[in-house]
């Protein structure tokens, strides 16, 4: 069974400084991997995702993520936080033969001043 | 513009009433899915279609209803037997053709029962 864990209910940090939310997955099959963002009363969209093609994916608004097989991790990163990326963050997981999305329980990202 | 509608914002329903949630989109997608949302939780699948005519229960089925008639529409029905329905419910939509293709969301409805 696949599944998917945020370590991290809540992250803060300052404005300018270094952002890193974490997702461990869990899966028998290669996985595909995702990371979506949901601003308040809006629905999820796409930051970025893995497909096996590169270890290190690159997403819009300066987000990226690595893909380590070795530490079933996929944590997301950003050099330097901007105000206005303040949002839950969601970590997803799917595999073959599946068109189902599994989703973590997701990471509320604070910014301040 | 290409994308996913869902109606009304925020709704609002009385114990005891069903109510139908509206999803439509215009991407020519071939998967539809709905999501429940409460605080804490993450998102939590209650159904999906992959094709007209044809669905399947999610993880949290009980109490829901969903019909898939055309391709570009998959409304939900929350229905009186649903103990706790008040949450933020989304909908999207993907392109077959692998698991590599990311879902596309809806804007969401947010309901509550009074």
């Amino acid at each position: 069974a696949q599944s998917v864990t945020q370590l991290g209910s809540h992250v803060s940090v300052s404005e300018g400084a270094l952002v890193l939310l974490r997702c461990n997955y869990s899966s028998s099959v290669p996985p595909y991997l995702f990371w979506y963002v949901q601003y308040p009363n809006q629905g999820l969209q796409l930051l970025l995702k893995y497909t096996s093609a590169a270890t290190l994916v690159k997403g819009i608004n300066g987000f990226e993520a690595e893909f380590k097989k070795s530490e079933t991790s996929f944590h997301l990163t950003k050099p330097s936080a901007h105000m206005s990326d303040a949002a839950e963050y969601f970590c997803a997981v799917s595999g073959k033969n599946t068109d189902k999305l599994i989703f973590g329980t997701g990471t509320r990202l604070q910014v301040f001043p | 513009d290409g994308g996913i509608t869902q109606s009304p914002k925020y709704l609002f329903r009385k114990e005891g009433q069903n109510v139908t949630l509206s999803c439509e989109q215009n991407l020519n997608h071939d998967a539809m899915y709905w999501y429940r949302q409460d605080p804490g939780q993450g998102l939590r699948l209650i159904y999906y279609s992959q094709i007209v005519n044809d669905f399947q229960k999610g993880d949290i089925a009980e109490g829901y209803s969903v019909s898939r008639e055309k391709k570009e529409s998959f409304p939900l029905t929350v229905t009186s037997a649903q103990k706790n329905p008040t949450a933020f419910y989304l909908c999207a939509s993907r392109l077959a053709g692998g698991p590599h293709n990311e879902q596309f969301f809806g804007p969401g409805t947010r309901l509550t029962v009074l």
